[in-house]
This record gives C-alpha cells, sequence and structure tokens, in this order.
C-alpha cells in the first residue's frame, strides 16, 4: 500500500518560497510514472498545481507556471515542490499525489501552509 | 483554465439517485474521456471514485457510475446512503502538454 507523507514548513512570509517535501513509502517512485501536487484554500476547491514523472519530466498549471518548480529525488523516495513570490492567496492545505490514469488514486494526508508575516 | 462548473449542492432521500453534472468546454470535458470524480470528507485527503470517465477503482460500489454527453460529465449515484454524504469534484485533463482542472465542487447532503 502506497504511503505519502508531505512535509515542510507551515508559515511562509509574503514573497517568500514555500518549499514542500513528499515522502514515498510502500513503494518504488517507478510504480508510477506521475507524481503531483494539489491544493486546496480553506474552504474552497481543489486545484492541480502540476506533475512530475519519474525520469523527470514536469508539466504545470499554466497559473503557477512562472513560480512554480517541481524536482525528484528517486534515491530517497521523495518529491518537491517549490512555489516562489507567495501571497496570502498561496494560504492551503498542499496534497502530495499519485497519479494514475490521468487521476490521482494515492493522496497525501495534506499540509496546511499559511501565508503571513 | 477555468475551473469545472458543478452545482453548489445536491440532495437526496436514502435509495434515490442523483445526478451530478461538471460542465466544462470542448478544450478539456469535450476533447477526451480523461474525466475523474473524487469523493471528499470534512478533514479528509479526496478519495478517487471513478477514472477514465467510468472506470471504478477497486473497492469502489458499483452505485457510482460516470458518463459524459459533449462538454459535459456526470457521476451518478445510485441507491444513495448516509455514508454518501460528502463533497464532490470532478476533474479534467485539459491541452496539450496536459494540465488538469478541478470541478467547484458538489455537497452531497443525504436527506
Amino acid at each position: 500500500q502506497v504511503q505519502l507523507q508531505e512535509s515542510g514548513p507551515g508559515l511562509v512570509k509574503p514573497s517568500g518560497t514555500l518549499s514542500l517535501t513528499c515522502v514515498v513509502s510502500g513503494g518504488s517512485m517507478s510504480i508510477s510514472k506521475w507524481w503531483g501536487w494539489v491544493r486546496q484554500s480553506p474552504g474552497k476547491g481543489l486545484e492541480w498545481i502540476g506533475e512530475i514523472s519519474h525520469d523527470g519530466i514536469t508539466n504545470y498549471n499554466p497559473s503557477f507556471k512562472s513560480r512554480v518548480t517541481m524536482s525528484l529525488d528517486k534515491s530517497n523516495n521523495q518529491f518537491s515542490l517549490r512555489l516562489t513570490s507567495v501571497t496570502a492567496a498561496d494560504t492551503a492545505l498542499y496534497y502530495c499525489a499519485k497519479e494514475s490514469h490521468s487521476s490521482v488514486d494515492y493522496w497525501g494526508q495534506g499540509t496546511l501552509v499559511t501565508v503571513s508575516s | 483554465q477555468s475551473a469545472l462548473t458543478q452545482p453548489a449542492s445536491m440532495s437526496g432521500s436514502p435509495g434515490q439517485s442523483i445526478t451530478i453534472s461538471c460542465t466544462g468546454t470542448s478544450s478539456d470535458v469535450g476533447s477526451n474521456n480523461l474525466v475523474s470524480w473524487y469523493q471528499q470528507y470534512p478533514g479528509k485527503a479526496p478519495k478517487l471514485m471513478i477514472y477514465d470517465l467510468s472506470e471504478r477503482p477497486s473497492g469502489v460500489s458499483n452505485r457510482f457510475s460516470g458518463s459524459k454527453s459533449g462538454n459535459t460529465a456526470s457521476l451518478t449515484i445510485s441507491g444513495l446512503q448516509a455514508e454518501d454524504e460528502a463533497d464532490y469534484y470532478c476533474c479534467s485533463c485539459a491541452g496539450s502538454p496536459p494540465s488538469y482542472v478541478f470541478g467547484t465542487g458538489t455537497k452531497v447532503t443525504v436527506l
């Protein structure tokens, strides 16, 4: 059973950089071609941020394209999200995800990131 | 990239069927069958209920089914049960390189 666990600072200052890591357990990252990030603002809906393939190809939501970078570290079974120039609008619960058949079949529990000074 | 449109809320009595719509455009829902549906309870991560428009993951009840007509996808819940009370989100692949867009979400209440 694949499990995903997000980690990273829960508080980021405005104009700063949000950095999160997702550790994959219960299987190698090679079990899936794509790994992604989805966020959910408080009381709001889901928003796809982007995805990274097991060989490092990335696809990003055009809404984030200039601010987002994803990377992976297969040797440590983890992948990461970096979002620059954050504002209060980036305050959200961030989920890491395993993708399959163009959908998310496994989700992390989510980590709340608040953007505030 | 605009969110797909879903009704904000729907309700039904136990045993009834409800159908949640998810309206997009010819660039997303209307362009492929890469539509998925998720169920989310308060404070929990979403759960995949339908992928590839109408396929159910192992363990998901066959009371859940998906379909599409034109630019609108639908999730039907048959034989509504109390445990079906949750938020539901659709999602569609859009464009190339692929990007994904979620729906606005529908809160389902079992009366």
